[in-house]
């Protein structure tokens, strides 16, 4: 299976830490893309990276991606309360857009 | 810009009745997606649309399951007769579709819950 897979599965950090999530997959891919789902809501993109990307910031986010180990790292710096979500890494490959989601990281920001 | 949108948002049925979904993507998003999501997992993918054109539907149980996209916009996702295995949120989500897809962050709906009883 490409599908990618989120470690750890949950955490849980005070506010104002850094929370860090990975993800690994197995086949080559076009991009990597992360995900945040709040409870019982719709998913929310947040930052894509391209295979021949190694490093993307988006405000608080950073994103690596090392094509040699299959894995991805989401850092989240200064979390918030409000950062309290599901992560997901989608893998997506180079045919039409195909995308595989892992099954999260579970994260808890405690106020 | 108007997001995908999806109805109903919640749907709640015996088992072996047949339900449908509904999707309207965002205006010119070429591909169309259907998720399962059972709860406490990531999505799995159902069915990919290009344009009209089925692109993979190797997950999508298909002695159940349907779908279609009439004229490449508007899809819905039948499930007939439902099981009990089926309650999960379906979510819908749509991406621009270039060829090169380095650029094609998927777009999600709300979600359907459905519960099968």
């Amino acid at each position: 299976s490409q599908q990618g897979e989120e470690d750890p599965q949950a955490l849980s950090i005070q506010e104002g830490e850094n929370a860090t999530m990975n993800c690994s997959y197995k086949t080559s891919i076009n991009n990597l893309q992360w995900y945040r789902q709040n409870s019982g809501r719709g998913l929310v993109h947040l930052i894509l990276i391209r295979s021949n990307e190694r490093e993307k910031h988006s405000g608080r986010l950073r994103v690596t991606l090392d094509t040699s180990k299959k894995s991805s790292s989401l850092l989240i710096t200064a979390s918030r309360a409000a950062d309290t979500a599901s992560y997901f890494c989608a893998t997506a490959l180079y045919n039409f857009n195909k995308f595989y989601f892992g099954s999260g990281t579970k994260l808890n920001v405690k106020p | 810009e108007a997001g995908v949108a999806q109805s109903p948002r919640y749907k709640i049925i015996e088992k072996r009745q047949s339900v449908a979904f509904w999707c309207n993507p965002i205006s010119g998003h070429a591909t169309l997606y259907w998720y399962q999501q059972i709860l406490g997992q990531g999505p799995k993918l159902l069915i990919q649309f290009q344009n009209n054109g089925v692109v993979d539907d190797s997950q999508l149980p298909k002695d159940r399951f349907s779908a279609e996209r009439l004229k490449g916009v508007d899809s819905t996702l039948k499930i007939q007769p439902a099981k009990l295995e089926d309650s999960a949120v379906y979510l819908c989500a749509s991406s621009l579709g270039l060829a090169d897809n380095s650029y094609n962050e998927q777009f999600f709906g709300p979600g359907t819950r459905l519960t099968v009883l």
